[in-house]
């Protein structure tokens, strides 16, 4: 398996201009995350799915973030519109099924670094 | 919500010294503790976690110690070579690693 996949690696946009950033899980692995890493704010859980339908959007910042996953192969996280400030890399990542006290490791992608001018 | 701290931020050690990361939890229900190693420019992968129902496991170099009552958990590396040089992040998590509350992270430098 190629492990998960994000595109692109690397964006750079003008403020107010829109961003979509893609995702695909590990086949099988039916939970998805999208982190943003800064230096100031660390790791930062945004939202995830469980087979395809959010679980937990409480991170996400402001209503200018969405989410989807219209199904188990791809996702996607929007910015509209972009600001300085959402400079970071995002990171995707799944894991697998979990049933009862089976932890399981999440698999992050390679980030995509996002440059918002 | 969760919240967790981890301590040092940067930590820097002589080639074959050991390292120890701390880390504190605030929800007692937390019952999966998770360490994640980033290289720099890469993404962070798993090097190893424990379950709230032990109290430490070992892998090689690296072992991790848990004390509920505390609320607390470290990261142990003996033997530090240059390539353990990374940012290392705790996580805790209260179903099991469904979603995790990561820790601010450490910058282990490993100097030759």
């Amino acid at each position: 398996d190629a492990g998960v996949i994000q595109s692109p690696r690397h964006e750079v946009t003008e403020m107010g201009q829109e961003v979509t950033l893609r995702c695909k899980p590990i086949s099988g692995h039916d939970y998805l995350f999208w982190y943003r890493q800064t230096m100031m704010r660390g790791l930062e859980l945004l939202i995830y799915f469980n087979n395809n339908v959010p679980i937990d959007d409480s991170g996400m910042p402001e209503d200018r973030f969405s989410a989807k996953m219209p199904n188990a192969s791809f996702s996607t996280l929007k910015i509209q519109p972009s600001e300085p400030r959402d400079s970071a890399v995002y990171f995707c990542a799944s894991s697998p099924p979990g049933y009862g006290e089976i932890y399981n490791e999440q698999f992050f992608g390679p980030g995509t670094r996002l440059t918002v001018l | 919500g969760e919240n967790v701290e981890q301590h040092p931020s940067t930590l820097s050690v002589q080639e074959g010294d050991s390292a120890v990361i701390k880390c504190t939890y605030s929800d007692s229900a937390s019952n999966y503790f998770p360490w994640y190693k980033q290289e720099l420019g890469k993404r962070p992968q798993l090097i190893i976690d424990i379950r709230s129902n032990v109290g430490e496991k070992k892998d090689q170099r690296i072992a991790v110690t848990l004390n509920k009552t505390a609320k607390h958990f470290s990261l142990h590396i003996t033997e530090t070579q240059p390539e353990d040089s990374a940012v290392y992040f705790c996580a805790a998590s209260i179903n099991y690693g469904q979603n995790f509350v990561f820790g601010p992270g450490t910058r282990l430098s490993v100097l030759p």
